[in-house]
C-alpha cells in the first residue's frame, strides 16, 4: 500500500459543478496537508495549506482534513474550464522535512 | 515578488553527455528541494537542502546524480553520463522554514535524452 493514495482520474465534470477531490493516507504522523494545482507543462502551484484536522476555505476552494479517517478532500465550487488541471495532494510533518505527494488527479471541466 | 526560477526551461541532450540544471529559490527561503516528474507519474523526491546542514540525498537514483547549493541560495543539479530513462521534468521547490512542508515550485526543466 502506498503511503498516499490518490485516484488519477480523469474526472470530467460540466462547468458549474461542485468537484470533490480526495486522498487517503496511512501515516498517522502527518500534520500538514496541502493541495497543489498543476497545469500542463507548468510547475505545481500551492492552493491550500492546512494544519491538523478541520476545514479551510479560500474563495471557491475548501480543504477538509479528517485525521481520524486519514482522509483529505478538496472541494471546488462553481467549477470553471480554467480549473482543468492536475490536482496533487501532499502531506508532511512527523519529523520528516520531505512531504509525501499523491500521484495527482486529472480534472477536466467542460463548458 | 519573484518566485522560484529554473533554467533552462528545456534541455535536449545526447545519451552519455553531462547536464546541469539550475534553480534560484525564493529569497530568504532556507529549504530547497529537487524532484523528478515523469509522464503520468507523481513527484519523485531527489534531494533536500536546509541551510548549512548536510543535504538529504536519500532520493538520488544513482551516483550519476549530484547537487550542490552555493551560499544557501542557488542550487545546481548535475546528471552525469545521461541515460534515456533520465528524461523527465526536473522540478525545484523552496520552503520558508525547515519545520513546515509548505513548498513553492519553479516551472521545471524538461530534460530529453536522445
Amino acid at each position: 500500500q502506498k503511503e498516499v493514495e490518490q485516484d488519477p482520474g480523469p474526472l470530467s465534470v460540466p462547468e458549474g459543478a461542485i468537484v470533490s477531490l480526495n486522498c487517503t493516507y496511512s501515516n498517522s504522523a502527518f500534520q500538514y496537508f496541502m493541495w497543489y494545482r498543476q497545469y500542463s507543462r507548468k510547475g505545481p502551484e500551492l492552493l491550500m495549506y492546512t494544519y491538523s484536522s478541520g476545514n479551510k476555505e479560500d474563495g471557491r476552494f475548501t480543504a477538509q482534513v479528517d485525521k481520524s479517517s486519514k482522509y483529505i478532500s478538496l472541494f471546488i465550487r462553481d467549477s470553471q474550464p480554467s480549473d482543468s488541471a492536475t490536482y496533487l495532494c501532499a502531506m508532511g510533518g512527523g519529523g520528516s522535512y520531505i512531504p509525501t505527494f499523491g500521484r495527482g488527479t486529472s480534472l477536466i471541466v467542460h463548458p | 515578488g519573484a518566485g522560484v526560477s529554473q533554467s533552462p526551461s528545456n534541455k535536449v541532450t545526447e545519451k552519455g553527455k553531462d547536464v546541469e540544471l539550475r534553480c534560484d529559490p525564493i529569497s530568504g527561503h532556507t529549504a530547497l528541494y529537487w524532484y523528478r516528474q515523469s509522464l503520468g507519474q507523481g513527484l519523485e523526491f531527489l534531494i533536500y537542502f536546509q541551510g548549512n546542514s548536510a543535504p538529504d540525498k536519500s532520493g538520488l537514483p544513482s551516483d550519476r546524480f549530484s547537487a550542490e547549493r552555493t551560499g544557501g541560495s542557488v542550487s545546481t543539479l548535475t546528471i552525469q553520463r545521461t541515460q534515456q530513462e533520465d528524461s523527465a521534468v526536473y522540478l525545484c521547490a523552496s520552503s520558508p522554514t525547515s519545520d513546515r512542508s509548505e513548498q513553492f515550485f519553479g516551472p521545471g526543466t524538461r530534460l530529453t535524452v536522445l
